[in-house]
């Protein structure tokens, strides 16, 4: 099983910054099979990246993903207020599994 | 407009049973296929089953397989796990969830998701 290492767990930030979240798998992701996912209380979890780079369609473009292999990241370029929530990584290449989230957090 | 919609999360004892549904609605339901995934409070995401278009196939992560079963109806689109010897380790929020490519594919990023149902295991 791939076991997905996500951090920080924590990262603050204020709106307009930038954020970059990490996601280290403990073997190489097949395919670049790697997803990206929000979660903010109360709501259903919403998928913003798949295939570590191609953004769902209406998802806003300051949301990219990148990486290949064992080390993805994604990239949130300018923080809206709405973008303060929980994100998680997923690899879908080989059965699937989550990593642990990172929150993100205002400061 | 796809939906998912959970229902069947209760509190129940340590080695009883329960069974959850998914209502699915605005799409072609048997065109899919479906997994359930849930979540332990204030910790992360496990995938827990998957099950094909016409049922012939049907994945278990290892820490429900023997106790856990995943089914489907066409007819009434909609999900169902049945979880039996429940322990306080399977307490928490189920989801359904959904690739909405057609055709069996797994595994596969999921890019519906039901609001979830709370299941606790407590005496």
């Amino acid at each position: 099983e791939i076991v997905l290492t996500q951090s920080p767990g924590t990262l603050s930030l204020s709106p307009g910054e930038r954020a970059t979240l990490s996601c280290r798998a403990s073997q190489s992701v097949t395919s670049n099979n790697l997803a990206w996912y929000q979660q903010k209380p109360g709501q259903a979890l919403r998928l913003l990246i798949y295939g570590a780079s191609n953004r769902l369609t209406g998802i806003p473009g300051r949301f990219s993903g990148s990486g290949s292999g064992t080390d993805f990241t994604l990239t949130i370029s300018s923080l809206e207020p709405e973008d303060f929530a929980v994100y998680y990584c997923q690899q879908y290449g080989g059965s699937l599994t989550f990593g642990g989230g990172t929150k993100v957090e205002i400061k | 407009e796809v939906q998912l919609v959970e229902s069947g999360g209760d509190l129940v004892q340590p080695g009883g049973s329960l069974r959850l549904s998914c209502a699915a609605s605005g799409f072609t339901f048997s065109n899919h296929c479906f997994n359930w995934v849930r979540q332990a409070p204030g910790k992360g995401l496990e995938w827990l089953s998957y099950i094909s278009r016409s049922s012939s196939t049907i994945y278990y992560a290892d820490s429900v397989k023997g106790r856990f079963t995943m089914s489907r109806d066409n007819a009434k689109n909609s999900l169902y796990l049945q979880m039996n010897s429940l322990t306080a380790d399977d307490t928490a929020v189920y989801y359904c969830a959904m690739w909405a490519g057609s055709g069996d594919l797994y595994p596969s990023p999921l890019d519906h998701w039901g609001p979830g149902t709370l299941v606790t295991v407590s005496s």
